[in-house]
């Protein structure tokens, strides 16, 4: 089992682009959320998708957005990208229960 | 919202010493709590979670709901012990995590 795979693992975009994140949960977890953890910081809640949908958000814009496909599959998308948004985006799987969360080993976004 | 505080960014401790990571978290009703290990050049892993009640690698944690705390405990730490610990809590499908503390461990 290869746990939670995301790609690309590195990325340089340029500001007012649009970017799209990947994520492939571990097998048997249904449950994905998305995490962006800046340097020197803990991951920050972006948002959950269970079922296709978005169950819960943090306290992200809009221009942050998702989908989740019927594999259980997951892409975070990122719109109109500022500097600010440089930093390594964490996929996490689960199931809806008491267990914690599997990571994967992110995705390193850079806005130039 | 829920919150999650760990007060200590860096924590140092020598080989066979005891050693405690703080964490509080606020939130009025019963999260569960969650303590996870990152290891250097490695991903974010569970450590242990409060309701298992389990020990992990000599790693204990313990439920204080009067102190709204959940601090991890180990009472003779390692060198291997050495990593970035993230403190979390989970309320409602929603997954929150501490700033980390980075843990050394010297010989």
């Amino acid at each position: 089992d290869a746990g939670v795979t995301q790609s690309p693992t590195h990325l340089i975009k340029t500001r007012g682009q649009q970017v799209t994140l990947r994520c492939s949960p571990k097998s048997g977890h249904d449950t994905v959320s998305w995490y962006q953890q800046a340097l020197g910081q803990g991951p920050q809640f972006i948002f959950q998708y269970y079922e296709e949908e978005e169950r819960q958000r943090g306290n992200f814009p809009d221009r942050f957005s998702g989908h989740q496909f019927p594999n259980y599959s997951s892409e975070l998308n990122v719109n109109a990208l500022l500097l600010g948004d440089s930093a390594l985006y964490l996929c996490a799987s689960s199931l809806p229960s008491i267990y914690g969360y599997t990571f994967g080993s992110g995705t390193r976004l850079t806005v130039v | 919202a829920q919150r999650v505080t760990q007060p200590e960014k860096l924590l140092s401790v020598f080989k066979g010493a005891p050693v405690e990571l703080k964490c509080n978290y606020s939130y009025s009703g019963s999260p569960e709590l969650f303590w996870y290990v990152q290891y250097s050049r490695q991903r974010l892993q569970l450590l242990l979670r409060h309701i298992s009640r389990e020990s992990i690698k000599g790693f204990t944690a313990d439920l204080n709901k009067g102190e709204t705390s959940f601090h991890l405990k180990k009472p003779f730490a390692q060198e291997e012990d050495s990593a970035m610990y993230y403190c979390a809590s989970r309320w409602n499908n929603d997954m929150r995590f501490g700033a980390g503390t980075r843990l050394t461990v010297k010989p």
